[in-house]
């Protein structure tokens, strides 16, 4: 198996400006996971989907987020319109079923917003 | 002065030691415990994990104990080898919480030649 992809590796944009990262999660799981890694807060959890359906998006920073996934093999995270702070490393991971406890991650999308 | 960024525990070992990484977790309704493996530039990596009706499990070179009692993980890694250099977390699962980690902020393990 691929493991979990995530798409692009890096991005570099400017403030106001739309970013889309994409995620697509090991074949067969039914969780989904995004998360934001940054230096000053460490490893957040943003939402989560269970068969495709949002379950917890208590994470999200703010309406700016927004994150789809419109079947079992992709998801997207949406930031509009970004800003200097959003930049972190974006991690996407996926997991099966209740009992498959484990969630595996995907390498990342380093984001730097200017 | 206002913190610049998460001052993570850091601990140095010589190439060939064991290693012992410490975590302490908040809930005692966690039932669930996994230690995950960062290197630079990279995901977290699943090394091993444990359920709260277990106290000890063993992998690879690595071992994982639970001290349910004072809420207290620790990872063993024997024979410590170059490639083990990374941050080390730990996660919990609270089986009230919808089934979601909470990460702990990691520690920083250099292994020296």
């Amino acid at each position: 198996d691929a493991g979990v992809i995530q798409s692009p590796r890096h991005e570099v944009t400017e403030m106001g400006q739309e970013v889309t990262l994409r995620c697509k999660p090991i074949s067969g799981h039914d969780y989904l996971f995004w998360y934001r890694q940054t230096m000053m807060r460490g490893l957040e959890l943003l939402i989560y989907f269970n068969n495709n359906v949002p379950i917890d998006d208590s994470g999200m920073p703010e309406d700016r987020f927004s994150a789809k996934m419109p079947n079992a093999s992709f998801s997207t995270l949406k930031i509009q319109p970004s800003e200097p702070r959003d930049s972190a490393v974006y991690f996407c991971a996926s997991r099966r079923g209740l009992r498959g406890e484990t969630q595996y991650f995907g390498p990342g999308t380093r984001l730097l917003v200017l | 002065g206002e913190s610049v960024g998460l001052h993570l525990p850091t601990l140095s070992v010589q190439e060939g030691d064991n290693s012992i990484i410490n975590c302490a977790y908040s809930n005692s309704a966690s039932d669930y415990f996994i230690w995950y493996k960062q290197e630079s530039g990279k995901g977290p990596q699943f090394i091993i994990d444990i359920r709260s009706n277990m106290d000890k499990r063993q992998g690879q070179r690595v071992t994982v104990l639970l001290n349910k009692t004072v809420k207290h993980l620790s990872l063993q890694i024997a024979a410590t080898q170059p490639g083990d250099s990374a941050v080390y977390f730990c996660a919990e699962r609270n089986s009230g919480s919808a089934r979601q980690l909470t990460f702990g902020s990691g520690t920083q393990l250099t292994v020296l030649p």
